[in-house]
């Protein structure tokens, strides 16, 4: 079983400040990463993806990929109360197109 | 470009009745498409996908079913509701042969009374 591990939370951080969203993966052999947002009551929203090992960077977003630790990070910046949602990470098993979902983690930007 | 597109957005049904969601895909061919559930706090369950026309995978046995009539169109089915099926049904697809990036569609709200 595949598992893809993620801190409920809820994280509750200041605006303005860095939110810091942690993932690990099971499978050693993956080789795409995802992270998804999702507000309460939508669907989820793909925001990075990462497929190599080091940071990836999309304007407040860098995701952050150690293969040989076997996680996954998003770094938020510059907080924002709109950036309050589920963030959820997804890693497709090595060999397979079909992503396991962690269980995501939510965040609290507060004013 | 691409969107995808699911109905009905909410819907009330009581139990033993039968289900009916569906999906479709515009602006690609040949997707790769699936149905997750989403249960009230908790994380994204895999029901079905699908390769092609009429190859459906499950991954949960239950009294769901999936069909894939047309290359866009993905359909959810059920002969007898159960209370336990109530969620949130999310449709997603992702291009053949592509780096597994999936998207999803806006959802269907079921609600088994």
């Amino acid at each position: 079983q595949k598992e893809v591990e993620q801190n409920s939370g809820p994280l509750s951080v200041p605006e303005g400040a860095i939110a810091s969203l942690n993932c690990t993966y099971s499978d050693r052999v993956s080789q795409s990463f995802f992270w998804y947002r999702q507000y309460s009551g939508k669907s989820p929203e793909l925001i990075m993806s990462i497929y190599s090992n080091g940071d990836k960077e999309d304007g407040r977003f860098t995701a952050q990929l150690n293969k040989a630790s076997q996680y996954v990070s998003l770094l938020i910046r510059d907080s924002q109360p709109s950036d309050s949602a589920t963030y959820l990470c997804a890693v497709p098993s090595g060999g397979s197109y079909i992503p396991t979902f962690g269980r995501g983690t939510s965040l609290i930007v507060h004013p | 470009s691409q969107t995808i597109h699911q109905w009905p957005a909410t819907l009330v049904q009581p139990v033993g009745s039968p289900l009916s969601l569906e999906c479709t895909v515009e602006g690609t061919s040949n997707p790769n498409l699936y149905w997750y559930r989403q249960a009230a706090g908790r994380g994204l369950q895999l029901l079905f996908y699908s390769v092609g026309i009429g190859q459906i995978s499950s991954e949960v046995p239950q009294n769901l079913s999936a069909s894939r009539p047309q290359d866009r169109q993905f359909i959810l089915s059920s002969k007898k509701l159960l209370l336990s099926d109530s969620g949130f049904y999310l449709c997603a697809w992702h291009p053949a042969g592509t780096a597994y990036e999936q998207y999803f569609g806006p959802g269907t709200r079921l609600t088994v009374t």
